[in-house]
């Protein structure tokens, strides 16, 4: 599987500032993901990251509060804008495996604190 | 859209007994539904998988079973230890690589 590394690994922000989060792969991957996992919760879907175009977005997430770049194939940034406390959470990048696109690896995670 | 519902929340056993977590799912669409492992402070951990063309899967310790017409798979782990103490997610996938996890279970192994 595909070595992910995600930069920080964690940080405290006070509200109202925003945080850009990277994750880094390995090799080339065509579709990269960003997941949300608040505490004690499940992991929910925020964008789906290609390179080339504009990032796509699942209900309840929208652009503005996080904004993603995906400059190319091994690379991609989150941002978590404007930030409010609600917004503490662990902040995970995935990649799809190279021979079974199905399935998924997941990067370390960035566990970000707003006070 | 996919909606993953995953049982029991919490699960305790002793040290050798067996554990199942059930989920269900409501897109028959569905075609690969994968379990992960989440130990505290770590990344969630590909275990097993199943697609939907296949009944059950076994890898030592632990075997995933699927039934397709119940929409519903379930994880099976025989003569657990405490290391396999973790929360563990099954997942579904619809489509290409959309990943729509459940709630999670907490597993709990005392020696």
């Amino acid at each position: 599987s595909a070595v992910i590394s995600q930069k920080p690994s964690r940080d405290i922000c006070q509200r109202g500032t925003s945080l850009t989060i990277q994750c880094q792969v390995d090799s080339q991957v065509t579709m990269m993901f960003w997941y949300r996992q608040q505490p004690g919760q499940s992991l929910t879907l925020i964008a789906t990251a290609n390179q080339g175009s504009e990032a796509t977005y699942e209900s309840g997430f929208v652009i503005d509060k996080f904004p993603i770049s995906r400059p190319n194939l091994t690379f991609s940034t989150l941002t978590v804008s404007n930030m409010s406390p609600e917004d503490s959470s662990i902040y995970l990048c995935s990649v799809p495996d190279m021979r079974r696109g199905e399935t998924q690896y997941f990067g370390p995670g960035t566990r970000l604190l707003v006070l | 859209g996919e909606n993953v519902e995953q049982h029991p929340s919490t699960l305790s056993v002793q040290e050798g007994d067996s554990a199942v977590i059930k989920c269900t799912y409501s897109d028959s669409a569905s075609n690969y539904f994968p379990w992960y492992k989440q130990e505290l402070g770590k990344r969630p951990q590909l275990i097993i998988d199943i697609r939907s063309n296949v009944g059950e899967k076994k890898d030592q310790r632990i075997a995933v079973t699927l039934n397709k017409t119940a929409k519903h798979f379930s994880l099976h782990i025989t003569e657990t230890q405490p290391e396999d103490s973790a929360v563990y997610f099954c997942a579904a996938v619809t489509g290409y690589s959309t990943l729509t996890f459940g709630k999670g279970t907490m597993l709990l192994v005392s020696p």
